[in-house]
């Protein structure tokens, strides 16, 4: 059985661009967790997407987004790109069984 | 606010030794409370979960407990290896919907 999946491993982006994160989670399960780890620090809790519908949001600005889609995969959208948004994106499909990342390098 | 410590600096001790990591919990009740190993540039995974009415859990080299009074956990590696050299997260719970993390402590075990 396929783990939680993220795409892609590494993006580039420069500043004030967009960049789009995607994430599919575990069969069966109908949940999406999107978290942030800047280096050095630890996971912030940013979404929370289950059946479709955004649960939860984190302390984080509008420009951060997703959506779900109908086979329970996910996508983080972050506009505006700032230098600190570079960080290591995990999505989670249970407090247990995470992705391996996306990293996003800010220039 | 919930707050979470754990040792910010890097723990280092010799192969063979045992290594212990602490993790102190602030403002909140939690109703269990998990441990995760992440490697560098890569997602957590999951090592062991203790419930608010367990002292203490093993798995393999692998040891925690939980003081609610304290509120305190330790996180044990006996017979420590280089292979476990890694950052060790804690995530006390409460059972919502989200799992909150500790900044975790760096793990460096020599041969």
């Amino acid at each position: 059985e396929a783990g939680v999946t993220q795409s892609p491993t590494h993006l580039i982006k420069t500043r004030g661009q967009q960049a789009t994160l995607r994430c599919s989670p575990i069969s069966g399960h109908t949940s999406v967790y999107w978290y942030q780890q800047a280096l050095g620090l630890g996971l912030q809790f940013l979404l929370w997407y289950d059946e479709g519908e955004e649960r939860n949001r984190g302390n984080f600005p509008p420009r951060f987004s997703g959506r779900q889609f109908p086979n329970y995969s996910s996508e983080l959208n972050v506009n505006a790109l700032e230098l600190e948004d570079s960080a290591l994106y995990l999505c989670a499909s249970s407090s247990v069984l995470f992705g391996p990342g996306t990293r996003l390098t800010v220039l | 606010s919930q707050k979470i410590e754990q040792n910010s600096e890097a723990l280092n001790i010799q192969e063979g030794k045992t290594a212990t990591l602490t993790c102190n919990y602030t403002n909140y009740s939690p109703a269990y409370l998990q441990w995760y190993r992440q490697d560098p540039g890569r997602g957590p995974v999951f090592l062991l979960l203790i419930r608010e009415n367990e002292k203490e859990k093993r798995k393999e080299r692998l040891k925690v407990t939980f003081d609610t009074t304290l509120k305190q956990s330790l996180f044990h590696i006996t017979a420590s290896q280089p292979a476990d050299s890694a950052t060790y997260l804690c995530a006390p719970n409460t059972g919502g919907f989200k799992t909150i993390f500790g900044a975790g402590t760096r793990l460096f075990v020599k041969a």
